[in-house]
């Protein structure tokens, strides 16, 4: 299985900072046929089922805000929140589907 | 746009079996594949297993085979997930989860959650 792993475990940051939240893969999810990342990030707020963001690394999903961005490759990746809003509070977690179809979750961060 | 709308909460004795649905609104049944996830009490979500409609097949994950079957009906568009020899440990909010109508590997639409509490 592919083990993910993220860093920190949770972040206190103060409105309008950057937050970035790091996540490690076991082994590579990119795929060098198609040159894509099976790295997806979501958001999930108390008592809520999780929100995608971004699949495939860094493409937003339609109506996230652009303060949201993914970034990395191979098995090293980051999710930035360029401005923290009081709305950001929540789980985050990465999720890689490169082992499709049990693709496997990090243990999540929690921004606050 | 699409709605994965599921059953209410249980509570279930160990050793019994719990049956989730899952109904599809808003578009073609056909047009998702339905994944099943769970998430305990302060843990990560973890994929249980999905079901094709258009082809009607599934596939489990290793660690619930033999306890977990997934069934539609698709005159009421509404998968199912059955999961039998309950235990404490399955104690989870159980999601349903799609994308498109092919792919079990990321998630743009969620279900609500159904809180299952297995306690004797």
């Amino acid at each position: 299985d592919i083990v993910v792993t993220q860093s920190p475990d949770s972040l206190t940051v103060s409105l309008g900072e950057r937050a970035t939240i790091n996540c490690k893969s076991s082994q590579s999810v990119l795929d060098p046929a198609n040159s894509k990342n099976y790295l997806a990030w979501y958001q999930q707020k108390s008592g809520r089922p999780p929100k995608l963001l971004i699949s495939w690394a860094s493409t937003r999903e339609s109506g996230v805000p652009d303060r949201f961005s993914g970034s990395g490759s191979g098995a090293d990746f980051t999710l930035t929140i360029s401005s923290v809003e009081a709305e950001d509070v929540a789980v985050y977690y990465c999720h890689q589907y490169y082992s499709n179809p049990q693709g496997t979750f990090g243990q999540g961060t929690k921004v606050e | 746009q699409v709605q994965l709308v599921q059953s209410g909460a249980e509570v279930k004795k160990p050793g019994s079996s719990v049956k989730v649905s899952c109904k599809v609104s808003g578009d073609t049944f056909n047009n998702y594949a339905i994944s099943w996830l769970r998430q305990a009490p302060g843990q990560r979500p973890e994929w249980m297993g999905g079901i094709i409609p258009i082809y009607r097949t599934s596939n489990l994950a290793q660690d619930f085979l033999g306890r977990l079957t997934l069934t539609l009906d698709e005159s009421a568009s509404t998968a199912y997930m059955e999961l039998s020899s309950l235990r404490s440990g399955d104690t989870a909010i159980y999601y349903c989860a799609s994308r498109d109508p092919y792919n079990f590997d990321y998630f743009a639409y969620w279900g609500q959650g159904m809180l299952v509490t297995v306690s004797s």
